[in-house]
């Protein structure tokens, strides 16, 4: 079946540090695919997506792009701040039209000033 | 524009016991989707509802069900609960066409003694 699979944190780096978080995914067909972030203590939200090959998703200065040939969606950030400490998980539509949404295990990353 | 609202925030409740979870969906959002949230399996697909039916389901037990009301506004329900049901469930509303980004809410804490 579908599945996605994220680096391991947790991550750790500094304030204007640069940012990249891994994911993979399998899947038959032409998912989407999601970034989410989770702050703690609240739901997740809707960071960026792509919905076809060599889309790039963009938003509040992180990046990704979806490639088909190696099945990635690496996740990427120039210059992270403090505020940018959060889980965030990779993910994928299972199904067209549907809203299911098949979920990595999560990157939690802290961001030391 | 008020967002997804989950209610109760958090439930404590005894093994074999059965606990209902509301979730009332941003307004004119049709379709609601409910996940679990576990440390060990982290994010996973309950079900989907869209226009008071159910258009997609995960692999959980009979016992996790739901529903979804005339308004959009949707319930779970986990009867006989067990202790591996402690978790972190989340709805998430959205228009319920292709692609169309889910916004979750804040979750509700389930905790089984």
């Amino acid at each position: 079946g579908n599945s996605v699979t994220q680096m391991e944190g947790p991550v750790t780096l500094s304030e204007e540090a640069f940012l990249t978080i891994n994911c993979t995914y399998t899947a038959t067909g032409y998912p989407s695919l999601f970034w989410y972030v989770q702050y703690p203590g609240e739901g997740l939200q809707l960071l960026l997506k792509a919905t076809k090959a060599d889309d790039k998703g963009s938003n509040k200065g992180f990046e990704a792009t979806y490639r088909k040939e190696t099945t990635s969606f690496h996740l990427e950030k120039g210059s992270v701040q403090v505020s940018d400490s959060a889980v965030y998980f990779c993910a994928l539509s299972d199904i067209q039209g549907a809203q299911k949404l098949v979920f990595g295990q999560g990157t939690r990353l802290t961001i030391n000033p | 524009k008020a967002g997804v609202t989950q209610t109760p925030r958090y439930l404590i409740k005894t093994r074999g016991q059965q606990v209902t979870l509301s979730c009332s969906p941003i307004s004119g959002h049709r379709s609601v989707s409910w996940y679990q949230q576990t440390p060990g399996q982290g994010l996973q697909f309950l079900f989907e509802y869209f226009s008071e039916t159910q258009r997609n389901k995960g692999n959980f037990p009979g016992r996790f069900s739901g529903r979804q009301f005339s308004n959009s506004r949707s319930e779970m329900n986990v009867s006989t609960l067990e202790l591996g049901d402690s978790a972190l469930y989340l709805c998430a509303s959205s228009f319920g066409r292709d692609n169309s980004p889910l916004h979750f809410g804040n979750g509700t804490r389930l905790t089984v003694t």
